[in-house]
């Protein structure tokens, strides 16, 4: 079985830029997060959907931050405008029912010059 | 809200010697514990869970953990360690009632020395 994919594994853009981070969760699952993890702030959960839906976004920095799900298989995470601060390694999870292990996908290392 | 902390942000151990990651969290709900393990330059694999019964819980390459609810804490345990157990842990807890949102501590590199 294929875990979870993102794509690109590695970004580099300049500031201002749009920035679109993929994800395929694995098959089956019904639970979706995206988080973001820097030296300074740790692991941050941005945004989780249940079954397609998003739930709880209260982690997503700012207006300049969006996510959709537009089904079962495949979400992204757009930055437009894209900022320096931004820079960081992007983790897509995925998971099946409230007590299921959460697997993480290999991420997506995010440059912002 | 649920925090955790993760008293240590580095460990430092010889191979073959023991090792404690100290893990403490913050709920006024039930719970459900999660540790997982990020090695360099890949996503994070969990490495053992808590969700009810016994409160030892054990992964396959030699880990344990103890949820301890009087003192609110999920301490991970190795009674020896290897060279390839060098990585960054990380603790987390979700609300047992309401979904499995993971809110996670801050992490622990353990490095493990020759």
């Amino acid at each position: 079985d294929a875990g979870v994919i993102q794509s690109p594994r590695h970004e580099v853009t300049e500031m201002g830029q749009e920035v679109t981070l993929r994800c395929k969760p694995i098959s089956g699952h019904n639970s979706l997060f995206w988080y973001r993890q820097t030296m300074m702030r740790g692991l941050e959960l941005l945004i989780y959907f249940n079954n397609n839906v998003p739930i709880d976004d209260s982690g997503m920095p700012e207006d300049r931050f969006s996510a959709k799900m537009p089904n079962a298989s495949f979400s992204t995470l757009k930055i437009q405008p894209s900022e320096p601060r931004d820079s960081a390694v992007y983790f897509c999870a995925s998971s099946f029912g409230a007590s299921d292990t959460q697997y993480f996908g290999p991420g997506t290392r995010l440059t912002v010059l | 809200a649920q925090s955790v902390t993760q008293l240590d942000s580095q460990v430092p151990v010889f191979e073959e010697a023991p090792v404690e990651l100290r893990c403490n969290y913050s709920s006024s709900v039930s719970v459900y514990l999660f540790w997982y393990v990020q090695y360099p330059n890949q996503g994070l694999q969990l490495l053992l869970k808590y969700l009810s019964g016994s409160t030892l819980v054990e992964s396959i390459n030699g880990f344990e953990a103890e949820f301890n609810k009087s003192q609110t804490s999920f301490h991970l345990r190795k009674p020896s360690v290897h060279i390839s157990d060098t990585a960054e842990y990380f603790c987390a807890v979700s609300d047992a009632n309401a979904g499995n949102m993971l809110t996670f501590g801050g992490g622990t590199r353990l490095m493990v020395k020759p």
